[in-house]
């Protein structure tokens, strides 16, 4: 079944700690994206990427990074600059040039700081 | 002013029930418009678009005044699986780039 897979479900930081969260998708999108929820709120966009080799900077990109080596994966690392990372985590992806860009999104990791 | 702004709720129903949301929007070059429904915990998924002219799915009614600026879902004889959280999603251009703007979500509670 075609889908986007997230791991962990669950995930710990210790203070100083990079951490990376993992995305992969089989849809065959050229459009990836990280977005990030606190409790009660909306999504925000960290990052997000529309081709191979390429990303742009969300609204709250300060303190993680990505890559983008391959078109199934868009992995996010959240460093130690990030001072208040937790949160729910959700990964999705969209076909590049859709008029309704729907989209798929994976199940979400929960980051907690130790 | 927000972008995207939903009543947060919480919507207290009981079984039966029609119900309606509301969200408004600021950027009047907004070209797309989407509510998805979210589980605790869970991730988002798409309940429906909206078009200009309003449309149907079931249950379940969208319609975007572009006028006005707001977007409405309406959810009629409701179920106590429609408790969820509803997300009202935005799309605009912000220079070339398609951006998709979300709300902050709007709770529904379904009573037995």
């Amino acid at each position: 079944d075609g889908g986007i897979t997230q791991s962990p479900k669950y995930l710990f930081r210790k203070e100083g700690q990079n951490v990376t969260l993992s995305c992969e998708q089989n849809l065959n999108h050229d459009a990836m994206y990280w977005y990030r929820q606190d409790p009660g709120q909306g999504l925000r966009l960290i990052y997000y990427s529309q081709i191979v080799n390429d990303f742009q900077k969300g609204d709250i990109a300060e303190g993680y990074s990505v890559s983008r080596e391959k078109k199934e994966s868009f992995p996010l690392t959240v460093t130690s600059a990030q001072k208040n990372p937790t949160a729910f985590y959700l990964c999705a992806s969209s076909e590049r040039e859709a008029t309704n860009e729907k989209l798929f999104f994976g199940s979400g990791t929960q980051l907690s700081v130790l | 002013r927000k972008e995207v702004e939903q009543d947060p709720g919480p919507f207290n129903v009981p079984e039966g029930a029609t119900v309606a949301f509301n969200c408004t929007y600021s950027n009047s070059a907004s070209q797309s418009f989407f509510w998805y429904r979210q589980d605790c915990r869970k991730e988002p998924k798409l309940l429906m678009s909206v078009y200009s002219s309003g449309n149907e799915d079931g249950r379940f009614t969208a319609q975007l005044n572009r006028a006005s600026q707001y977007i409405s879902l309406l959810i009629r004889d409701s179920k106590l699986s429609d408790s969820a959280t509803y997300l009202c999603v935005v799309n605009s251009y912000s220079g070339s780039a398609r951006q998709l703007t979300f709300g902050s979500g709007t709770q529904l509670t379904v009573l037995p």
